[in-house]
């Protein structure tokens, strides 16, 4: 079965400063890999999708995220960080036959620092 | 297009009772797919419907059901609650299949007495 592992809980970074946050999966082929952010007391909003293809992904709010498959790793970077871009982020992984039932990383929360 | 809803937004019950919450998909999704959210264990599959049929269901008791209707609005029906059932329970929505990502509601806080 998939699984995600997110190492990092928590992280915190100055404003401005750039970011990467973590992201391994154990998947027997080709993963689809998403990034989901959370603000506190809402739903997930979908940052960027990796299907196939191009291994840089470009998303939402000047995210991207970078697919190795020799290091089973879509990291999530951003070069300039604001403040808010203080939520928890979620990195998944979907299953083979379809992306409805997805498996989940920890969460990192991302704390932005002034 | 109108996003995900679901209803209600926070529900506080008691220990033994029973509890449903609705979903709406986005127009035109046909999947839906219902997580719970605890900080204990982060976020879980319940189950997916697609075209009133579940389709999967992940590890959880009987006690989780669900259903969809024919215009994809689906209900979640937990029974005899726990006071682990306390969670945010979040419905997604999909066109279906594997080329296509889901879309979050805000989520039901449930919070169980």
């Amino acid at each position: 079965a998939q699984s995600v592992t997110q190492p990092d809980i928590h992280i915190t970074v100055s404003e401005g400063a750039s970011l990467e946050l973590r992201c391994n999966y154990s998947y027997g082929a080709t993963p689809y890999l998403f990034w989901y952010v959370q603000s506190p007391g809402q739903g997930l909003q979908l940052l960027l999708k990796y299907f196939s293809g191009d291994t840089l992904v470009q998303g939402i709010k000047g995210f991207e995220a970078e697919f190795k498959r020799s290091q089973s790793s879509f990291n999530l970077r951003k070069p300039s960080v604001h403040w808010s871009d203080a939520a928890e982020y979620f990195c998944a992984v979907g299953a083979m036959y379809n992306n409805n039932d997805m498996r989940f990383g920890a969460g990192t929360r991302l704390t932005v620092k002034p | 297009k109108a996003g995900v809803t679901q209803t209600p937004r926070y529900l506080i019950k008691t220990r033994g009772q029973q509890v449903t919450l609705s979903c709406s998909p986005i127009s035109g999704h046909r999947s839906v797919s219902w997580y719970q959210q605890t900080p204990g264990q982060g976020l879980q599959f319940l189950f997916e419907y697609f075209s009133e049929t579940q389709r999967n269901k992940g590890n959880f008791p009987g006690r989780f059901s669900g259903r969809q209707f024919s215009n994809s609005r689906s209900e979640m029906n937990v029974s005899t609650l726990e006071l682990g059932d306390s969670a945010l329970y979040l419905c997604a929505s999909s066109l279906g299949g594997r080329d296509y990502e889901q879309y979050f509601g805000p989520g039901t806080r449930l919070t169980v007495t």
